[in-house]
């Protein structure tokens, strides 16, 4: 079945400490999007790849890193520099660009947690 | 400008009656409105969607309401079930222009057996 795959999904980080979350998919998607819920907060764009060796800054890329070196794979690390790194990740894809026919897809996520 | 504005963020609803989602916007050059659903532990997956140059779509027990004048749509669930209890997410984006969709806070919603 395509779908988009995160692992782990229970994740614990200790301060100080780099880690790195993955994300892979198997759609042929030529973009991939990486997103924070809080409670509350909705989601909030941390990320976005529309091509491989490209990626952009979203509205809460301070103290996140990621890289696109293959189509499949979006991993995101979360940096020391992450003051508050406690949420749910969730990391997307889509056809370009996402609309009507082609939407969104996501992962089941990953939930950080800091020890 | 490019907020979207949803409403209630909690919202109880008795088995059989009917939820209700609003959100707003204010940028005029969006020109696709998804709703996601979200249950517990998952990821949100698409519902329903609509054009600015439709003023419903049903599918199922699954309305959306658009008034592209208001800049306002809606989300109604008729017939609401528990296995309805999920959080319910309103979206807009600009098709063919950017690759990015702006999401509202979210609504957890809870259909009461």
């Amino acid at each position: 079945d395509g779908g988009i795959t995160q692992s782990p999904k229970y994740l614990f980080r200790k301060e100080g400490q780099n880690v790195t979350l993955s994300c892979e998919q198997n759609l042929n998607h030529d973009a991939m999007y990486w997103y924070r819920q809080d409670p509350g907060q909705g989601l909030r764009l941390i990320y976005y790849s529309q091509i491989v060796n490209d990626f952009q800054k979203g509205d809460i890329a301070e103290g996140y890193s990621v890289s696109r070196e293959k189509k499949e794979s979006f991993p995101l690390t979360v940096t020391s520099a992450q003051k508050n790194p406690t949420a749910f990740y969730l990391c997307a894809s889509s056809p370009r660009p996402p609309g009507e026919g082609q939407p969104q897809h996501f992962g089941d996520g990953t939930r950080l947690s800091i020890l | 400008q490019q907020q979207v504005k949803q409403s209630p963020q909690s919202l109880i609803v008795q088995k059989g009656g009917i939820s209700i989602i609003n959100c707003a916007y204010e940028n005029t050059a969006f020109d696709y409105f998804p709703w996601y659903q979200q249950f517990p532990g998952k990821g949100p997956a698409l519902l329903i969607a609509i054009r600015p140059d439709v003023s419903e779509k049903k599918e199922g027990r699954f309305t959306i309401s658009f008034n592209k004048s208001a800049k306002q749509f809606s989300l109604h669930i008729m017939d609401s079930q528990p296995g309805d209890s999920a959080t319910y997410f309103c979206a807009a984006s600009w098709e063919n222009r950017d690759d990015k969709i702006i999401f509202g806070k979210g609504t957890r919603l809870h259909i009461l057996p």
